[in-house]
């Protein structure tokens, strides 16, 4: 199947600095992927909708200026948290849609953000 | 409002005993429903998906349009079947609405 590859895996930054998320589709193109946050023994939250080449769409309740969303190119989406605090840390964890009729969505593997 | 309630945080059985996931749903259009399962140190990757209506290492899952829901079931659970299952329901605009999550817990 598609991969869908994020770096860093995890990652500790100092209050106040910004982090930024890479998820790229390896072997495939994708027009459209999905950010989400997961808080420990929650579900998973969708944060926002990054499209390539226009503006991300986000969730009620997630603040845009925060996290900053930026699909660029059809393989490579980047969130950057901003002004990191730690009620920030999470996991996020991106996902990218397939390309074909069934629209199946391939997962990161995750990443650890650890504000201190 | 679009929900997924999976009501189980932890479903222990044990080798070759069947397995339920309860998921239900809450959608005013017409669901299109998943499983996504999470080994051990592994990515999220789908299970199922109810249109197709395939069987995946051995579990299956009904639609029910009737209670809402879409419970994943599994006459012979294995210990390799451990793992987090997530119920998800897509909406209009592809977005995922996730459950909770269910850890399912294989035992010898």
């Amino acid at each position: 199947g598609a991969v869908v590859s994020q770096h860093p895996s995890w990652v500790i930054c100092k209050s106040g600095t910004s982090v930024k998320i890479e998820c790229r589709s390896l072997d495939f193109q994708a027009t459209t992927m999905f950010w989400y946050r997961q808080f420990p023994k929650q579900s998973l939250m969708l944060m926002a909708t990054s499209n390539e080449g226009s503006k991300a769409t986000y969730e009620q309740g997630v603040e845009k200026d925060k996290f900053l969303i930026n699909h660029a190119s059809l393989t490579l989406s980047t969130l950057t948290v901003t002004s990191a605090h730690p009620e920030d840390s999470s996991f996020y964890i991106c996902s990218a849609m397939g390309q074909g009729a069934t629209g199946e969505l391939f997962f990161g593997e995750g990443s650890r953000l650890t504000v201190l | 409002a679009q929900r997924v309630t999976q009501p189980e945080k932890l479903l222990s059985v044990f080798k070759g005993a069947p397995v339920e996931l309860k998921c239900n749903y809450s959608y005013s259009g017409s669901p299109e429903l998943f499983w996504y399962v999470q080994y051990s140190r592994q990515r999220l990757q789908l299970l199922l998906r109810h249109i197709s209506r395939e069987s995946i290492k051995g579990f299956t899952a009904d639609l029910n349009k009737g209670e809402t829901s879409f419970h994943l079931k599994k006459p012979f659970a294995q210990e390799e079947d451990s793992a987090m299952y997530y119920c998800a329901l897509e909406d209009s605009s592809y977005k995922l609405i996730f459950g909770s999550g269910t850890r399912l817990l294989v035992r010898p």
